[in-house]
């Protein structure tokens, strides 16, 4: 069984300040870690993943996020908000080695960017 | 690459009738796809997976007999909501993986507003 936990629903930051959006995860096999942006009324876009090889993986628009298997973590971060970073983020799970690829979502966290 | 298209983007229809939503990837074959659905501001839950050439496997509490999946080929997945009620109201999101196993990434795509009335 896999699950996902993002520890904020809401995050509210100034634009020019860091961004920091908390994941947990839970996983019976090596699991791939996601995060998903989605902009409202829009489909979900790939900001980055980890697949097991470096532990700190850099993704688009400056984000990164670093995997830390003690802490069953997967934060997403990034140094400076900008106002078009304002939407939904989706940490996402996926279960390698079971043969079975589907995804499963965190509840999200809702980005708000203040000018 | 890695294109995923959806059609209708946005669909009303009347209680009582069935709505077709198409799931194409567009420059790449896909063995595997998932249809999820997402209701206003929560998050996407899966409901099936559609395999090519073979039956769907339906998540738990999704009853299969309304939500008709077919996957005829390696680049069209089709989700039927037959008999809609308001209750089925959501917007819908499938997603292709690569038959390419090697990529464990899903690609999705922009997903199918439905609305019921």
């Amino acid at each position: 069984a896999q699950s996902v936990t993002q520890l904020d629903s809401h995050v509210s930051v100034s634009e020019g300040t860091p961004v920091l959006l908390r994941c947990n995860y839970s996983s019976s096999y090596s699991p791939s870690l996601f995060w998903y942006v989605q902009h409202p009324n829009k489909g979900l876009q790939l900001l980055l993943k980890y697949t097991s090889a470096a532990t700190l993986v850099k993704g688009i628009n400056g984000f990164e996020a670093e995997f830390k298997k003690s802490e069953t973590s997967f934060h997403l971060t990034k140094p400076s908000a900008h106002m078009s970073d304002a939407a939904e983020y989706f940490c996402v799970v996926s279960a390698t080695g079971t043969g079975r690829r589907a995804l499963t979502f965190g509840s999200g966290t809702r980005l708000q960017v203040q000018p | 690459g890695a294109v995923v298209s959806q059609h209708p983007s946005r669909v009303i229809c009347k209680s009582g009738t069935s709505v077709k939503i198409e799931c194409r990837s567009l420059d790449f074959q896909a063995t595997t796809m998932f249809w999820y659905r997402q209701f206003p501001k929560q998050s996407l839950m899966l409901m099936a997976t559609s395999n090519e050439g073979s039956k769907a496997t339906y998540e738990q509490g999704v009853e299969k007999d309304k939500f008709l999946i077919n996957h005829a080929s390696l680049t069209l997945s089709t989700l039927t909501v037959t008999s809609a009620h308001p209750e089925d109201s959501s917007f819908y999101i499938c997603s292709a993986t690569p038959a390419d196993r090697s990529r464990n990434e899903q690609f999705f795509g922009p997903g199918t507003r439905l609305t019921v009335l």
